[in-house]
């Protein structure tokens, strides 16, 4: 029944590990979205994709990858962790345009010691 | 530089207390509002949003919020609060295919 569903819901793990997460949605939306909350809890759009084409690239350091297998998948790989990429990162999903809410995943929270 | 503003940072208040949470933007043009809860521990939720229309747009749980255009604010209010909508209430306003949020309002609602 989950819309938008994260694994895993908490990631440990030291600096210069490659990491990722993976994100599904099960609303037949279109476009996927990948946030950072920072520990002030700031959100921030990393990247958007729609129809597995990547849309925004929010100058995110390219130790971050998005991939989209399908519509219904965002994965975030992350190269070399450093400490500064400890946060919750949130998927997102939506339809098309800016008139449709975003529906969030539960977080992941990432912790690089 | 163009952004979000949420003026206010943290609020306190007891129950049955009058909420009203502030929300500025600095883009100019068409835009669309948004205001989200995050209730603790808990993911994103859309309390509301507006497109067109009527300025004064209903969402849930007795929230309401308010356009008005000349002064680029979109304030979130509710007449009562309870203890439940403590949460951190985020405003953002989508723009160029993405949507910017505020730096969010963390309210404490003491019974």
């Amino acid at each position: 029944d989950t819309a938008v569903s994260q694994t895993p819901k908490y990631l440990v793990t030291q600096m210069g590990n490659d990491k990722s997460i993976k994100c599904e949605q099960n609303l037949g939306h279109d476009t996927m979205y990948w946030y950072k909350q920072d520990s002030k809890k700031f959100l921030k759009i990393m990247f958007s994709y729609n129809n597995k084409e990547l849309i925004i690239n929010e100058t995110v350091p390219n130790r971050f990858s998005p991939k989209s297998p399908d519509k219904a998948h965002l994965n975030l790989h992350i190269n070399s962790l450093e400490l500064g990429d400890s946060a919750v990162y949130f998927c997102a999903s939506s339809q098309v345009g800016g008139a449709y809410e975003q529906y969030f995943g539960p977080g992941t929270r990432l912790t690089v010691t | 530089a163009q952004s979000v503003s949420q003026h206010n940072h943290h609020v306190i208040l007891s129950e049955a207390a009058s909420l009203e949470l502030g929300c500025n933007y600095s883009y100019g043009g068409t835009v669309n509002l948004f205001w989200y809860v995050q209730y603790p521990g808990q993911h994103l939720q859309l309390l509301l949003k507006y497109f067109s229309g009527d300025p004064l747009v209903k969402g849930i749980k007795g929230f309401e919020a308010e356009f008005i255009k000349s002064k680029f604010s979109f304030n979130l209010r509710k007449p009562s609060v309870q203890w439940s909508d403590t949460a951190e209430y985020f405003c953002a306003v989508w723009k160029t295919d993405k949507l910017i949020f505020g730096t969010g309002t963390r309210l404490q609602v003491f019974p």
